[in-house]
């Protein structure tokens, strides 16, 4: 399975954009990028999922280039609730043996 | 999206009891079951794999004598914590995926149990 390797912290203020880069350089051809966010003491939730190019949904964006060794989440106008833990994740989602193997992922702080 | 509920959401026992855990899918039929451990300010470690009317795999390192886990229905997957100690205290989650491709797993609100 890729390893994926992300920033371990970072902060922002309410209302600006936030991007967190995932680096997967071993990622395989048939994997897909896929981030999770979590909140203390509940279980992750699906943000978003891609395989190349760009991918927005009502809550963020996923860029990936051309060669997908990395990819990043894009946060639009962040709020205090998007204070969280932010997990990259890749895998082959159509294998039947796929697990999620969770990353150290990323500690987002959001300050007023 | 679909709801993954989990039973109890915490518990708190002496040590050497054992304790079980409930995830259930509510509105899907989930193939595919998995369970986590977070210990506090730590990742998720996937402990185990349940399929339906099949044994357990179980990730390495992890005891499948103490962590018993059973997949008796296409909605419901238990995780059995035998002879509960101090150390077994942590954060349990569930997730579950459906049909072939596993492109959104979803997860369950957590189980937190403490061993006194």
């Amino acid at each position: 399975l890729a390893k994926t390797t992300q920033p371990i912290s970072m902060d922002s203020y309410e209302g600006q954009e936030v991007n967190i880069t995932c680096s997967h350089n071993n990622i395989a051809t048939n994997d897909y990028i896929t981030w999770y966010q979590q909140f203390p003491s509940q279980g992750p939730r699906f943000i978003i999922q891609g395989y190349k190019t760009k991918v927005t949904n009502e809550v963020a964006s996923l860029f990936i280039p051309a060669d997908r060794k990395s990819s990043t989440l894009s946060l639009p106008r962040v709020s205090l609730s998007d204070t969280a833990v932010y997990y990259c994740l890749v895998g082959d989602i159509g294998d039947s043996s796929y697990k999620l193997i969770f990353g150290s992922g990323t500690r987002l702080l959001v300050r007023p | 999206g679909a709801v993954v509920s989990q039973h109890p959401s915490r518990v708190i026992c002496k040590s050497g009891t054992s304790v079980k855990i409930e995830c259930r899918s509510l509105d899907f039929q989930a193939t595919t079951m998995f369970w986590y451990r977070q210990f506090p300010k730590q990742s998720l470690m996937l402990m185990a794999t349940s399929n339906e009317g099949s044994k357990a795999t179980y990730e390495q390192g992890v005891e499948k004598d103490k962590f018993l886990i059973n997949h008796a229905s296409l909605t419901l997957s238990t995780l059995t914590v035998t002879s509960a100690h101090p150390e077994d205290s942590s954060f349990y989650i569930c997730s579950a995926g459906w049909g072939d491709s596993y492109n959104e797993q979803f997860f369950g609100p957590g189980t937190r149990l403490t061993v006194l």
